[in-house]
Order: structure tokens, then sequence, then C-alpha cells
């Protein structure tokens, strides 16, 4: 069975850091694209990041840019998030999900087909 | 950035029911479109991707269909485990772009 679980998350000042850590198992981690997306209290989801098989090519919403880095160790089967100089509306639960390119024999879709339970991250003086 | 909208907001229906959500993209994103299940508490589950591609071991009770800027989720008989919020993603461009959700109901 797929399993992804995330930790790392509480509570953190403003302009504060944080790293987020996902554990998975269960399928081979070294041959999937890795994502984060965030969901902010009462709010709807928010594609955060994500990260090729080999670390190679990364990709960011805007809003995190030049604050978060996303990275994975493919030998510890682990994808992680640093976030730096956290702000208020950085709060949110942090999911970690499998990143998946399917084709269809004409086009690749990238499809999230896994996902953890998420990890909370609340920034507050 | 791709803007995903969606419609209604929230609706009540009824086990059931026939049900179907809307997303709409600000430009055209051929079928690069996905529908996510999201319940409190729970990891969101993918349901459709390609618009129209049931995932594996999704009750065919789901099915989404559309091309381009307009996109429809349709659930056929509405089940007591299907209230939920539903979101569509947009995979044609980064940054990769949710809607802003359909709660679904209990009438």
């Amino acid at each position: 069975d797929v399993h992804l679980v995330e930790s790392g998350g509480g509570l953190v000042q403003p302009g504060g850091s944080l790293r987020l850590s996902c554990g998975t198992s269960g399928f081979a981690f070294s041959s999937y694209w890795m994502t984060w997306v965030r969901q902010a209290p009462g709010k709807g989801l928010e594609w955060v990041a994500n990260i090729k098989i080999d670390g190679s090519q990364k990709n960011y919403v805007d809003s995190v840019k030049g604050r978060f880095t996303i990275s994975r160790d493919n030998a510890k089967n682990s994808l992680y998030l640093q976030m730096n100089n956290l702000r208020a509306e950085d709060t949110a639960v942090y999911y970690c999900a499998r990143d998946l390119d399917y084709f269809d024999g004409k086009i690749y879709y990238d499809v999230f087909d896994y996902w953890g339970l998420g990890t909370l991250v609340t920034v507050s003086s | 950035a791709i803007q995903m909208t969606q419609s209604p907001s929230s609706l009540s229906a009824s086990v059931g029911d026939r049900v179907a959500i809307t997303c709409r993209a600000s430009q055209g994103i051929r079928s690069d479109l996905g529908w996510y299940q999201v319940k409190p508490g729970k990891a969101p589950k993918l349901l459709i991707f390609g618009a129209s591609i049931l995932q594996s071991g999704v009750p065919s009770r789901f099915s989404g269909s559309g091309s381009g800027t307009d996109f429809t989720l349709t659930i056929s008989s509405l089940q007591p485990e299907d209230f939920a919020t539903y979101y569509c993603l947009q995979d044609y461009d980064y940054p990769r772009t949710f809607g802003p959700g359909t709660t679904v109901e209990i009438k």
C-alpha cells in the first residue's frame, strides 16, 4: 500500500522557519515527481510546489518563491519543504502528494494520486 | 496564472439526486483538468483526471466532461459518502491552480 506521512508542522512566529518532511512507502519514490499542496483554515486548496524525480526541476507558486525550498532524498524516500521568512498567510495544513505523470498516448497529465493526511503550520506571534 | 472558477460554491442535495458541478478556466487548458474530493480530517482524493478519465477505484457514478475552458463533474446518484467539497485543478501550466471549491451538503 502507498503511504505518505507529513511531519514537522507546528507553531512558529512570523519571520521564522520550519522544515516539513514527508515520509513515503509502498512505491518507487525515486520514479515519481512529488508535490506540496496547502489548505488555509476555512479556505480552499492551493498548490505550493513540485519537484522532479531527480530534483533537477522545481516549480513554485509565486507567493512562496524565494522563501520556500522543496527538496527530496531518494535514498530515504522522503520529501521536504524548507519554509523561511514565514508569514501569517502561510498558516495552513500542508499536504504532500505523489505527482504521477500519466500518458494517455497523446498527452501527459499531472495527477496527484496519493496524498498524506497533512501537517498543520501555524504562523502567529 | 490561469484562474479557475467553480459553480455553484455550494449546493444542497438529497441521496439519489443527480449533481453537476462546473469549472471554468480563464484560458484554454485542453483536457488538462482533474477533480478532487476533500473531507475534513481525511486525505484529499483524486476522482477524475484528463477531464474525463476515472481514477482507478472511484465509483462509476462519478464522471467528468469538457475541454478547453469549460468542464463538468457529474455525480449520477448521490450517496451519503459523497457529501464533501470538490475542487477542480488545472495541470496545463505552472503554477497549478485549483478552483475555489464546491461544497455538497445534505438537504
